[in-house]
């Protein structure tokens, strides 16, 4: 099992550019979830997904757009890049059918973004 | 609002020895508490999950513990080794995040056992 998978790994764009990252699992997760981690703030939750055809804001969901595609997949679109933006940015799943973190979530390896 | 603290920022301990890493968190209503390590470059890897209702959870060489009414959890690491080398970091979930529904996490304390 490859876990949590996703692409790409790097990413440099200019202000303005639009985006997607993708994020894969195969543990046939319900939930899956995108965060972003910056120095000296933690990891904060952008948006989840409960099932298929599902999405929920988190905590900073503003200038980002999501996509739970099937089960298997959850995508995550910046619009129109912002230096703000800059940032490593995970993703994960967990069996939880809420969507709420009462399971163990599991992680991919991030993407780390540079927005010029 | 619930905020999540981890001091020190960073800890450096010779090999072998037994070590405690400390989280604290400001609202003791919470549903449950995790640990993760972080290797540099990479993603998080879940190390335990405690629920409200438990005091401890082991798992090999590491035992976290749980103290609701105090704000604190603690995660011991027996024998260090240098393969521990990493950021741990906790993250709770609670009542107060309740209606948007995320896990509130430190920024981490970053181990180095020294060989």
């Amino acid at each position: 099992n490859a876990g949590v998978t996703q692409t790409p790994k790097f990413q440099v764009l200019k202000t303005g550019q639009s985006m997607t990252l993708q994020c894969a699992q195969d543990m046939n997760h319900n939930s899956m979830y995108w965060y972003r981690q910056d120095p000296g703030m933690g990891l904060r939750l952008i948006y989840y997904s409960a099932s298929e055809g599902t999405t929920d804001k988190g905590e900073v969901p503003n200038g980002y757009n999501v996509s739970r595609l099937n089960k298997r997949e959850f995508s995550l679109r910046l619009e129109s890049a912002a230096p703000s933006q800059t940032s490593v940015y995970f993703c994960a799943s967990s069996e939880s059918s809420t969507g709420w973190p009462t399971d163990t979530q599991y992680f991919g390896p991030g993407t780390r973004l540079t927005v010029l | 609002k619930q905020e999540v603290t981890q001091i020190p920022a960073a800890l450096s301990v010779p090999e072998g020895e037994n070590l405690v890493l400390n989280c604290s968190f400001t609202d003791s209503a919470i549903y449950n508490l995790q640990w993760f390590r972080q290797d540099p470059g990479k993603g998080l890897t879940s190390l335990l999950l405690i629920q409200s209702s438990q005091r401890e959870q082991t798992s090999g060489r590491l035992n976290a513990s749980l103290d609701k009414s105090s704000g604190r959890s603690t995660l011991y690491i027996a024998a260090s080794q240098p393969g521990d080398s990493a950021t741990y970091l906790c993250a709770v979930w609670g009542a107060m995040n309740f209606g948007n529904e995320k896990l509130t996490f430190g920024t981490g304390t970053r181990l180095t056992i020294i060989p």
